[in-house]
Formats: C-alpha cells, sequence, structure tokens
C-alpha cells in the first residue's frame, strides 16, 4: 500500500541555520505531495504541495521538490527561525482522497 | 475548496462513557475520512465514511469502538465508544480531491 517515510527527529538548529527535512513515498500512480506544519499546541496547517513531478511548491521560505526518479519530496529552507519550530508532517493524497501521512519531524531552532 | 465544520472543538469526558463527533461540509462529497492523532504521533488514519455504506476501518480500528454514520453527503459522525485514557487524542475530519485535503477543526478530547 501506500505509504510515507520521513527522517527522524527531534531535529536541532541554530537560527539562519539550512534546514532538510528527508521525504520519501511508495504508490502507485503519481500523487500529490504535503507538507504540514503543527506549531505547539496548534492544528495542522498546510505548508506547501506539489501536484504533478518535477513541481515545487513553497511558502514561507520553504520549498520543496517533486521528484518522481526518487520518489522523494525533501523540505528546505535556507535560514530558519526560531519561529519555525514546529513538527512537520510529510504526505501524500491517493485518488480516492485519502490522505497518507509520514510519523512527523519535530525541529528545533535555538537562537 | 470546502469547508468543514467540526464539533466539539473538545472534551473531558470520563472513562466509559461515549463521545460522538460531528462534521458537516459545505457541499456533497462521496467520501469524508476521520483520522486519529494521538499525543507526540502523527495522524492515522481511522476510517473512510461513504454516504449509503459502512464505512470501510482501517486495520486496528473496529466498528464497536468507533462507529460512523453517514446520513447523507455532507455530513458524518464519529463515536469514540466506552472511552479509556488511551483514547485521549485529537480527531479529525477530512474530505479530499486528487489535488488537495480540507479538514476540520479538529476535537481535542481527553479522557479522565
Amino acid at each position: 500500500g501506500d505509504s510515507v517515510t520521513q527522517m527522524e527527529g527531534p531535529v536541532t538548529l541554530s537560527e539562519e541555520a539550512f534546514l532538510t527535512i528527508n521525504c520519501t513515498y511508495t504508490a502507485t500512480g503519481y500523487p500529490s505531495l504535503f507538507w504540514y506544519v503543527q506549531y505547539p499546541g496548534e492544528g495542522l496547517q498546510l505548508l506547501l504541495k506539489a501536484t504533478k513531478a518535477d513541481d515545487k511548491g513553497s511558502n514561507k521560505g520553504f520549498e520543496a521538490t517533486y521528484r518522481k526518479e526518487t520518489t522523494s519530496f525533501h523540505l528546505e529552507k535556507g535560514s530558519v527561525q526560531v519561529s519555525d519550530s514546529a513538527v512537520y508532517f510529510c504526505a501524500l493524497i491517493n485518488r480516492g482522497g485519502k490522505l497518507i501521512f509520514g510519523q512527523g519531524t519535530e525541529l528545533s531552532v535555538k537562537p | 475548496s470546502a469547508v468543514i465544520s467540526q464539533k466539539p472543538s473538545r472534551d473531558i469526558c470520563q472513562r466509559g462513557t461515549s463521545l460522538t463527533i460531528q462534521c458537516q461540509v459545505d457541499s456533497q462529497v462521496t467520501m469524508m475520512f476521520w483520522y486519529r492523532q494521538q499525543p507526540g504521533q502523527s495522524l492515522t488514519l481511522i476510517a473512510t465514511a461513504n454516504q449509503g455504506s459502512e464505512a470501510t476501518y482501517e486495520s486496528g480500528f473496529v466498528i464497536d469502538k468507533f462507529p460512523i454514520s453517514r446520513p447523507n453527503l455532507t455530513f458524518s459522525t464519529l463515536t469514540v465508544s466506552n472511552m479509556s485514557p488511551e483514547d485521549s487524542s485529537i480527531y479529525l475530519c477530512s474530505v479530499g480531491a486528487e489535488t488537495e485535503a480540507f479538514f476540520g477543526q479538529g476535537t481535542r478530547l481527553t479522557v479522565v
């Protein structure tokens, strides 16, 4: 069945460091891919998405490129801030509209 | 797009009791999905609710514990039955298409 695998956390970075959170997927066909963010004590928010191969999703300085050949959708940000501290979830959506989530990666950014 | 109203937003319940969570969508949708997020965990799909047929449950979830109703194309309920502290979680309903998904606000359940 469809699945999503993320790098394990927690990830701890200093402010202004470069961030990469790895995400790979297994799926039938070419699903749309998502990154969601959950700030402490809050609900899930859509961060960015890509709907086809080679698409790049971007938002708030975060980027991720849909790589069909490596079945990956890694999240990157050039310079993280303390306010980026949160849990990040990679997900895919299958044809029926069902979301499959990765296990989540906790990011902690220190000043 | 779709707007989903979910209630209650939070509740504190006694063990052994049941809680019914409601989701109302502002448009007709074929399938609705129910997820659970246990503390510190990712989201796990509980079941898919289709109008006019029984819900389809994922491995590890059973109808007796999580009965679901889907009386029409805009509404669904999830009941958490005979609750224990292990049921303390956030429960979310969702609708989706091939390129996007929409969530209710979530129900934060604490069982004491």
